[in-house]
């Protein structure tokens, strides 16, 4: 069964600093991932996916994630973080298994941004 | 911008009650889900819906749960007899299509606490 794995509960950060949230995935086929962003009292919003070809997707809001099938990790990064990235942050891998694909999501990773 | 809409945005109810989530998904989109987010714990698929009836359910998803397109714009998940462990966050989902590759927008969730 496929799974998803985000190790860092919580996460804080200075504005400005780089950042990294890890996320590691199970899954027997060729796995199709998304990280999304939950700010509060709003929904999830999508900032990038994978699916094939080049194995460093950019996404919404200046993040990008790199796909790295040797090491099962699909980990999102941004270069300099502004303190509206202050969120909860879900990474999701796609499966079905009647063709309507639902998504697995992990735990999330909260992120601070300290000033 | 199009996007999927939930109501009540908190609903508390006494347990046994019945509840009803509404949801009104993107108008041209095709599929459908509910998922659900219990305080602290990740977010979990509930169901997939299509073409009027259900694609896909998890094991969270037993006989006290049903879901509904009662008219052309709301999708609605209801729970007959709500238990205490029902208190969480559901999220209603909408998709133009039911591969993985078609994105699933979120609304921004009702919260139920059960009492």
């Amino acid at each position: 069964a496929q799974s998803v794995t985000q190790p860092d509960i919580h996460i804080t950060v200075s504005e400005g600093a780089s950042l990294e949230l890890r996320c590691n995935y199970s899954y027997g086929a060729t796995p199709y991932l998304f990280w999304y962003v939950q700010s509060p009292g709003q929904g999830l919003q999508l900032l990038l996916k994978y699916f094939s070809g080049d194995t460093l997707v950019q996404g919404i809001k200046g993040f990008e994630a790199e796909f790295k099938r040797s090491q099962s990790s699909f980990n999102l990064r941004k270069p300099s973080v502004h303190w509206s990235d202050a969120a909860e942050y879900f990474c999701a891998v796609a499966s079905s298994n009647f063709g309507n694909e639902k998504l697995t999501f992990g735990t999330g990773t909260r992120l601070t941004i300290i000033p | 911008e199009p996007e999927v809409t939930q109501t009540p945005s908190h609903q508390v109810t006494q347990m046994g009650q019945e509840v009803i989530l509404r949801c009104v998904p993107i108008s041209n989109h095709l599929y459908f889900y509910w998922y659900r987010q219990i305080l602290g714990q990740k977010v979990e698929f509930l169901v997939s819906f299509y073409n009027n009836e259900i694609s896909e359910k998890s094991e969270i998803f037993d006989d006290q749960f049903s879901v509904e397109r009662p008219d052309g714009s709301n999708f609605t998940l209801k729970i007959r007899s709500t238990k205490l462990e029902d208190s969480a966050m559901y999220f209603c989902a909408s998709s133009g299509g039911g591969r993985k590759t078609d994105t699933q927008y979120f609304g921004p969730g009702t919260r139920l606490t059960v009492l």
